[in-house]
C-alpha cells in the first residue's frame, strides 16, 4: 500500500497569510494527486487533482505543486472561510487509494 | 443538481448488519466508478470500498473484507454497502463517493455506530 504523509499536522495561521502544506508519499505516484478541505460535521471537498488542477468553482487562492514523491497545497492569502482540514490522497493506486492524515488550519 | 444522499446508518450491536444506501441524482450513474469511504470519529478518511461502472469489479480494503459487500442498481441510480459481523472499529461516518478518478462528489455522510 502507499501510505501518505503530511506536515505540519495542525497551523495556526491569520487572515490573509499565505499557507502551504505539504505532502510525501511512500512512492512515486506520478502527479496522481488530490486535495481536499474538510469543515466540521461536512463532507470533504475536492479543491485540485493530478497535482495541480483547480477544480471546477474553486477559488484562484489555492494552488498545487508537485511531482514524484512531495507534494505542497498553498493557500495565498487565506480567507475566513479557508479555516479547515486539509486531506491530500494519492489515486495513483486506484481503486485502492489512501489519504493523508490531514493538516487543521486555525486561526492564530 | 448533482447530488448523493446516504442512508441506513445507525446503532447496531457487533456482530450485526446495516445496509448502507447511497442516492444518486444530477448525473448519468452508471458511467462512474463509484466508493464508500469512512471517518471514524475525529479521525481521517479511510477508503472502504469500490465498484466499477457496471458492477463487473469490486475492491475492498483489508479489514473489510469477507465482511462488507459493495453493489449498485444502476436501474435506480443507487449504491448500497452491506455490512455484516460488524466490529467497534466500523464505528464512522460513512460517505459514498462518486470516483472521477479524484472523489468529485461526496453525499454527506451516515453514522454507523457499533456498541453493545
Amino acid at each position: 500500500d502507499i501510505q501518505m504523509t503530511q506536515s505540519p499536522t495542525s497551523l495556526s495561521a491569520s487572515v490573509g497569510d499565505r499557507v502551504t502544506i505539504t505532502c510525501r508519499a511512500s512512492q512515486g505516484i506520478s502527479n496522481s494527486l488530490a486535495w481536499f478541505q474538510q469543515k466540521p460535521g461536512k463532507a470533504p471537498k475536492l479543491l485540485l487533482y493530478t497535482a495541480s488542477r483547480l477544480e471546477s468553482g474553486v477559488p484562484s487562492r489555492f494552488s498545487g505543486s508537485g511531482s514524484g514523491t512531495d507534494y505542497s497545497l498553498t493557500i495565498s492569502s487565506l480567507q475566513p472561510e479557508d479555516f479547515a482540514t486539509y486531506y491530500c490522497q494519492q489515486y495513483y493506486s486506484a481503486p485502492r487509494v489512501t489519504f493523508g492524515p490531514g493538516t487543521k488550519v486555525d486561526i492564530k | 443538481e448533482v447530488q448523493l444522499v446516504e442512508s441506513g446508518g445507525g446503532l447496531v450491536q457487533p456482530g450485526g448488519s446495516l445496509r448502507l444506501s447511497c442516492a444518486a441524482s444530477g448525473f448519468t450513474f452508471s458511467t462512474y466508478w463509484m466508493s464508500w469511504v469512512r471517518q471514524a470519529p475525529e479521525r481521517g478518511l479511510e477508503w472502504v470500498a469500490s465498484i466499477k461502472r457496471d458492477g463487473s469489479e469490486k475492491f475492498y480494503v483489508d479489514s473489510v473484507k469477507g465482511r462488507f459487500i459493495i453493489s449498485r442498481d444502476n436501474a435506480r441510480n443507487s449504491l448500497y454497502l452491506q455490512m455484516n459481523s460488524l466490529r467497534a472499529d466500523d464505528t464512522a461516518i460513512y460517505y459514498c463517493a462518486r470516483d472521477r478518478t479524484a472523489y468529485d462528489i461526496w453525499g454527506q455522510g451516515t453514522m454507523v455506530t457499533v456498541s453493545s
